[in-house]
């Protein structure tokens, strides 16, 4: 079946701008995650979501980010007022029930690069 | 809290050399591990897991690692690289109170023909 996929492959945005970043879980997964992966600070994660329930979002690393899902499929990750320490590859990953012990499946991730 | 360290963030090794990458983790409960591999420009893709039962873990491409706790540690091991394993390698940790996974640095592995 279709595995996780990410829009944009990739990003150029200038500094101060705007960014919206989307994921496709694969069909069926409650749980989705956010992580970046930068030079600087390996893979983080930023936030995670599991089906009906508030989402974690002690991750984000200032009030410039944001998530949404909707349907409790599709996610949004928004970062506002991008800086250029915000460049990195931005991975979505999902799983099903979302219990600790399971297997996290990767998107290709989407690259952002800030001028 | 949670962490992983990765012993060496650049290993070489022949072709049908052992490959052998180290974790060392940290975790407060019982720890579930994790190793992904990562090619070029690609997302991350699970080789193994340990969760509970059998200490020795087999995962894709040959591969396996075992659960030590008195060590705290799970390495990865393959008896004989191959050219396709060059790729970038990553230990990671969730529990049962942290569902995310906390990554180590990563392990750049090299195959030299």
């Amino acid at each position: 079946g279709a595995g996780v996929s990410q829009s944009p492959s990739n990003k150029v945005t200038e500094k101060g701008k705007d960014v919206e970043l989307r994921c496709d879980p694969i069909s069926g997964h409650t749980a989705l995650y956010w992580y970046r992966q930068s030079l600087g600070q390996g893979l983080e994660f930023l936030i995670y979501f599991q089906g009906n329930s508030a989402p974690d979002k002690s991750g984000l690393p200032s009030d410039r980010f944001s998530a949404e899902r909707t349907g409790g499929s599709v996610s949004t990750l928004t970062i506002q007022r991008t800086q250029q320490e915000d460049s990195a590859v931005y991975l979505c990953a999902s799983s099903f029930p979302g219990l600790a012990q399971e297997t996290q499946y990767f998107g290709p991730g989407t690259r952002l690069l800030v001028l | 809290a949670q962490s992983v360290t990765q012993l060496g963030s650049h290993v070489s090794v022949s072709e049908g050399a052992l490959v052998l990458l180290r974790c060392n983790y940290s975790s407060s409960v019982p720890p579930y591990l994790f190793w992904y591999v990562q090619y070029p420009n690609q997302g991350l893709q699970l080789l193994l897991k340990y969760t509970t039962g059998a200490t020795l873990v087999k995962g894709i491409n040959g591969f396996e690692a075992e659960f030590k706790k008195s060590e705290t540690s799970f390495h990865l091991t393959k008896p004989s690289a191959h050219m396709s394993d060059a790729a970038e390698y990553f230990c990671a940790v969730s529990s049962g109170s942290a569902r995310q996974l906390t990554f180590g640095s990563g392990t750049q592995l090299t195959v030299l023909p």
